[in-house]
């Protein structure tokens, strides 16, 4: 079963468009919720992360809300750019006596048209 | 500044062989972990580690062997590879810098088994 759900799969936006990407989560044992960025041939990097203590954060123009209650949270991109063109994951992570737990959605293939 | 190395990039095998795929970090990261990265999937947890001598399993774990060792290595071991094990094997180290967990990914180990 998968414990954090992602939508949509693919999305396409017009350069200066704003880009959604919604996740869900199960377990609310889950206490780090990151977004990763992956562009093709390359490993994911963290993109902006939030702990459930608070239902916003923003950095630039990539913000994350947060609903505790709905146990989702959401990936926000303002001023879409060609340049963001990439798959986006989100995650969740709880840590237990052998390390940390990391669970990711499926991804979501976001291209961006000039 | 290397941060996570990964060997080899690209490897073919055998149905039945065996391979280790190599993972090094130089950021005395407590936490090690591999994962799977297959189209649709997104990246699915197979062992991971809080430090030397201290592993476990993750989402996946079947057909594969892992072992810690030292702080700086974590090496992914294939018994006897099947065409399911085909993917992109990511190694991933974190630490937790003022309570937050960020994973930093290799490059990433194409695998292929025919």
């Amino acid at each position: 079963q998968q414990q954090v759900k992602q939508s949509p799969q693919s999305l396409i936006v017009q350069k200066g468009g704003i880009s959604i990407i919604n996740c869900a989560y199960e377990n609310t044992a889950f206490d780090y919720f990151p977004w990763y960025q992956q562009f093709p041939g390359k490993g994911p990097a963290l993109l902006i992360a939030i702990r459930p203590d608070v239902s916003e954060k923003k950095e630039g123009r990539f913000t994350i809300s947060f609903n505790k209650s709905a146990k989702q949270f959401s990936l926000h991109i303002m001023d879409s750019q060609p340049g963001d063109s990439a798959t986006y994951f989100c995650a969740a992570s709880r840590e237990d006596n052998y390390g940390q737990n990391f669970v990711f959605g499926p991804g979501t293939r976001l291209s961006v048209l000039p | 500044n290397a941060g996570v190395t990964q060997t080899p990039k690209f490897q073919v095998l055998k149905t039945g062989q065996s391979m280790t795929l190599q993972c090094a970090q130089d950021m005395n990261h407590e936490y090690m972990s591999w994962y799977r990265q297959d189209p649709g999937m997104g990246l699915r947890l197979i062992h991971y580690s809080v430090g030397a001598g201290i592993t476990d399993q993750g989402e996946v774990p079947n057909g594969y062997n892992v072992s810690r060792s030292t702080t700086e290595d974590f090496p992914l071991r294939l018994l006897s590879a099947a065409p399911s094990q085909t993917s992109v094997y990511f190694c991933a180290s974190s630490t937790r810098p003022s309570g937050a967990n960020v994973l930093t990914f290799g490059a990433g180990s194409r695998l292929t088994v025919l």
